[in-house]
């Protein structure tokens, strides 16, 4: 079975700091994809970061960037420089072959002014 | 990059009625759309996936009878919820995967259903 875990419901961070996210899955597959979304209070889901199982090389947008740990099936999000509009849930998503997404339970992250 | 556009974004409806919500992929062909329930707080749960010219794939305990989907092309899918309740009361969203193979789901900005 695929699953996506998210051990920390809520998290916060001062303005301008630097805060990291986990995530970690379980799966058979060695092909798959990994993404965090961002759903802020809009709740628009936006992407935020994505990841193919076969690089090695960490992905990273702007004051984003993951570290993926293949064979720890870890898959931790670090935003640098902390913003105000970065106040959002946060999910970690897992895809296999298949197009099938499966999401974690979702991190509420608060940046403080 | 690929747009999906979802509508109405908010809908009161009586309870006994049915509500239509449509998911429309604005750029980019779409196969494949995917129905997700958002209750406060949570997770986005899967009710079911979309082909486009087939019947939908229902997840297990979802009643294919009160959320009927229709994918008629490309672009457009419909979930309807048919003798709505008060229960059927959340958020609905939907996503769609484009053809070409980005392997990136894009998502609709969702539908708020409330039903008196």
């Amino acid at each position: 079975a695929q699953t996506v875990t998210q051990s920390q419901p809520e998290m916060s961070v001062q303005e301008a700091e630097t805060v990291t996210l986990s995530c970690t899955y379980d799966t058979s597959e060695n092909n798959y994809y990994l993404f965090w979304y961002k759903q802020p209070p809009s709740r628009q889901m936006i992407l935020v970061i994505r990841q193919e199982a076969y690089k090695q090389q960490n992905a990273t947008e702007n004051r984003f960037s993951v570290n993926f740990q293949k064979a720890a099936k870890s898959f931790s999000l670090k935003i640098s420089d902390s913003q105000l509009g970065d106040t959002a849930m946060y999910f970690c998503a897992f895809m296999p072959a298949g197009n099938q997404f499966y999401f974690g339970t979702g991190t509420s992250l608060t940046v403080i002014p | 990059g690929a747009v999906v556009s979802q509508h109405p974004s908010w809908v009161i409806c009586k309870s006994g009625t049915s509500v239509k919500i449509e998911c429309r992929s604005l750029d980019f062909q779409a196969t494949t759309m995917f129905w997700y329930r958002q209750f406060p707080k949570q997770s986005l749960m899967l009710m079911a996936t979309s082909n486009e010219g087939s019947k939908a794939t229902y997840e297990q305990g979802v009643e294919k009878d009160k959320f009927l989907i229709n994918h008629a092309s490309l672009t457009l899918s419909t979930l309807t919820v048919t003798s709505a309740h008060p229960e059927d009361s959340s958020f609905y969203i939907c996503s769609a995967s484009s053809s070409s193979g980005a392997n990136v789901l894009t998502f609709g900005a969702g539908s708020r259903l409330t039903v008196l």
